[in-house]
């Protein structure tokens, strides 16, 4: 199976500061990845597919990056509502795994 | 609008079955591929398994394989999971999620709670 390795864990941040998240596939995964949202008691939110696709009504803010084995998520200027958990997938084969997540909180 | 409406969760003990339902509804169910995927209390995401539009074609993490069976109604828009000797380990928030594209996870349901215990 792919592992999937995320960092940081968490991290704590101000609104308006830029963010970056790092996803590492112990694999290559070509650009099958994708990033997901999640806040407490809701289901993920499909943020960006195919490694640096937005999914549609994503705010532009959002971006990815990467392919191979290394990945990035990037939010570019923090607003309340991004505060939440964030967790990147690999897709390139079954079974399809997850990073471990990263807690984003307010500084 | 996209909706998925999971239900049959519940508390369970040991060895036990049970079965999962997703209702789905606002978009073409028999275009997509479609998976469960679980939360346990507290932890991280956990891809189950999945099904091709048709049903022709079926996949299982290794942990559930022989006692799970992913199986969909096209015709009622509705996909099932049938869980049988669950395992307290098996405890969890399942979700169901749609795949247009089988590399993504489109949309989600709320998600139903299953609790192995004695």
């Amino acid at each position: 199976d792919i592992q999937m390795t995320q960092s940081p864990s968490s991290v704590s941040a101000s609104v308006g500061d830029r963010v970056t998240i790092t996803c590492r596939a112990s694999q290559d995964i070509s650009s099958w990845l994708a990033w997901y949202q999640q806040k407490p008691g809701k289901a993920p939110k499909l943020l960006i597919y195919a490694a640096s696709s937005l999914q549609s009504g994503v705010p532009s803010r959002f971006s990815g990056s990467g392919s191979g084995t290394d990945f990035t998520l990037t939010i570019s200027s923090l607003q309340p509502e991004d505060f939440a958990t964030y967790y990147c997938q690999q897709a390139n084969s079954f079974p399809f795994t997850f990073g471990q997540g990263t807690r984003l909180e307010i500084k | 609008e996209v909706q998925l409406v999971e239900s049959g969760g519940g508390l369970v003990q040991p060895g036990g079955s049970l079965r999962l339902s997703c209702a789905a509804s606002g978009f073409t169910f028999s275009s997509y591929w479609m998976s469960w995927v679980r939360q346990a209390p507290g932890k991280g995401l956990e891809w189950v398994a999945n099904i091709k539009q048709d049903g022709s074609e079926k996949y299982y993490v290794d942990s559930v394989k022989g006692r799970f069976t992913i199986s969909r109604d096209n015709a009622k828009n509705s996909l099932y999971l049938q869980m049988n000797s669950l395992r307290a380990e098996d405890t969890a928030v399942y979700y169901c999620a749609s795949q247009y594209q089988l590399r993504k996870f489109d949309y989600w349901g709320q998600g139903t709670l299953v609790t192995v215990s004695s």
